[in-house]
């Protein structure tokens, strides 16, 4: 069963404009979720995170949005750049139940490309 | 520059020869994980060690299994590669502690079974 879903594959956005991506997690325990990048043949790098305490981060173009009731969270990036072009991957974790705050759980990614 | 490496990048191995995938690390973090990843799937977690304590997922299979000698290295063996272990091995780290922190990756070992 997969508790954090990217129900989207790919994205495609012109450059300038704002690029949106959704995750949906289904366990109620998970309180702490990252925005991961991945570039072709790099590892994921960190982009940003959210706490459950809060609703909104932002960090310069990125800014991700948590909804708990509806145990969805969205990144938006603008304005979007044809470097954005990237897999994104949002993952979960629990500060909660001891030694599982060190793990995360990751969706499947969504493929953002960003036109020129 | 401090950062986590993979080595080899790529590596090909035969049907059941056994093969080690080596990670290092220089951010002296307390937390070292490695992450199975198939083509168009979330990574998912093998192991991770915080410390020299060895916490293994459930459902990891018995064919993989993980050393770390010291801080900075750690190491996957898969005793006997099958056809489905082909993917991509992600080495991470985090600090650890109470509060959560980021994993930094690093750009992974891609495997080939042959």
């Amino acid at each position: 069963d997969q508790q954090v879903k990217q129900n989207s594959p790919s994205l495609s956005v012109q450059e300038g404009r704002i690029s949106i991506l959704n995750c949906d997690y289904t366990n109620s325990m998970f309180d702490y979720f990252l925005w991961y990048k991945k570039y072709p043949a790099e590892g994921p790098t960190f982009l940003i995170s959210i706490s459950s305490i809060k609703d909104k981060n932002e960090d310069g173009r990125f800014t991700v949005f948590l909804n708990k009731s509806a145990k969805h969270l969205s990144l938006h990036i603008v304005p979007s750049q044809p470097g954005d072009s990237a897999v994104y991957f949002c993952a979960a974790s629990s500060l909660k139940g001891g030694g599982s705050n060190y793990k995360l759980t990751f969706g499947k990614g969504t493929l953002l490309t960003v036109n020129p | 520059d401090a950062m986590v490496i993979q080595n080899p990048r790529y590596q090909v191995t035969q049907f059941g020869k056994p093969v080690t995938l080596s990670c290092s690390q220089t951010l002296n973090h307390n937390v070292m994980y490695w992450y199975q990843q198939k083509s168009s799937q979330a990574p998912k977690l093998l192991f991770h060690y915080y410390d020299k304590d060895f916490n293994n997922e459930a459902d990891t299979p018995d064919n993989f299994q993980s050393r770390r000698p010291n801080t900075s290295f750690c190491f996957l063996d898969i005793r006997s590669p099958g056809l489905g272990d082909a993917a991509m091995y992600l080495c991470a780290t985090s600090r650890g502690g109470p509060a959560y922190n980021e994993q930094f990756f690093g750009p992974g070992t891609r495997l080939t079974v042959l």
